[in-house]
């Protein structure tokens, strides 16, 4: 079936340091991946999307390449600041699937430091 | 304004006792899903509506029954509440097509206690 596997957390780092969070996947059919964040006690905000190979999504400074021969769509960011600190999910959906449901990975807290 | 709003925001409820979590989309779309984030932030697919007819029941135990009135509205009813139902519930929303995205509500905090 279909997944989503994402680096562990936390990742502490200090302001202005380059972000990376490592995203692979694994889909029967012809997916489309997704990165949201979740801010401390809130709700789920898309950051950025990617429908096709090779696609590049991007958004606040945060950028991700949907790579298919690598099966990844790792997320960076060249410098970090502490309002970044919050929870990043991977997702995918397949268009395969009748359900269009979104498959999230297990998040990855980032902790930024002033 | 608010896209996909659910209501409660925060629900502290006894074990045994029956809630219900509200849940509306005013952006037209024609899904909707249910999401549980457990303690561990892990979020895991519950139940998807389209156009008011079910799509998914990912293995929920019966105690949790979704309700759809209609397209703007999914409902989650639960019964017979258990410790391990303590988690925060998430309602979203989606309009299938080719530049498909996905809404999510703010969450429920439910506490079963």
């Amino acid at each position: 079936g279909n997944s989503v596997t994402q680096m562990e957390g936390p990742v502490t780092l200090s302001e202005e340091a380059f972000l990376t969070i490592n995203c692979t996947y694994t889909a029967t059919g012809y997916p489309s991946l997704f990165w949201y964040v979740q801010y401390p006690g809130e709700g789920l905000q898309l950051l950025l999307k990617a429908t096709k190979a090779d696609d590049k999504g991007s958004n606040k400074g945060f950028e991700a390449t949907y790579r298919k021969e690598t099966t990844s769509f790792h997320l960076e960011k060249g410098s970090v600041q502490v309002s970044d600190s919050a929870v990043y999910f991977c997702a995918l959906s397949d268009l395969g699937d009748s359900s269009y449901k979104l498959i999230f990975g297990s998040g990855t807290r980032l902790l930024v430091r002033p | 304004d608010t896209a996909v709003s659910q209501t409660p925001k925060y629900l502290v409820t006894q074990m045994g006792n029956d809630k219900s979590i509200k849940c509306e989309q005013n952006l037209g779309h024609d899904t909707m899903y249910w999401y549980k984030q457990d303690s561990k932030k892990f979020l895991k697919i519950m139940f998807s509506y389209n156009n008011k007819e079910l799509i998914i029941n990912e293995t929920v135990p019966n105690r949790f029954s979704p309700k759809s009135p209609d397209k703007a509205h999914l409902n989650l009813h639960i019964n017979s509440l258990e410790l391990g139902d303590s988690a925060v519930y998430f309602c979203a929303s989606m309009l299938r097509g080719l530049n498909y995205g996905y809404t999510f509500g703010s969450g429920t905090r439910l506490t079963v206690v």
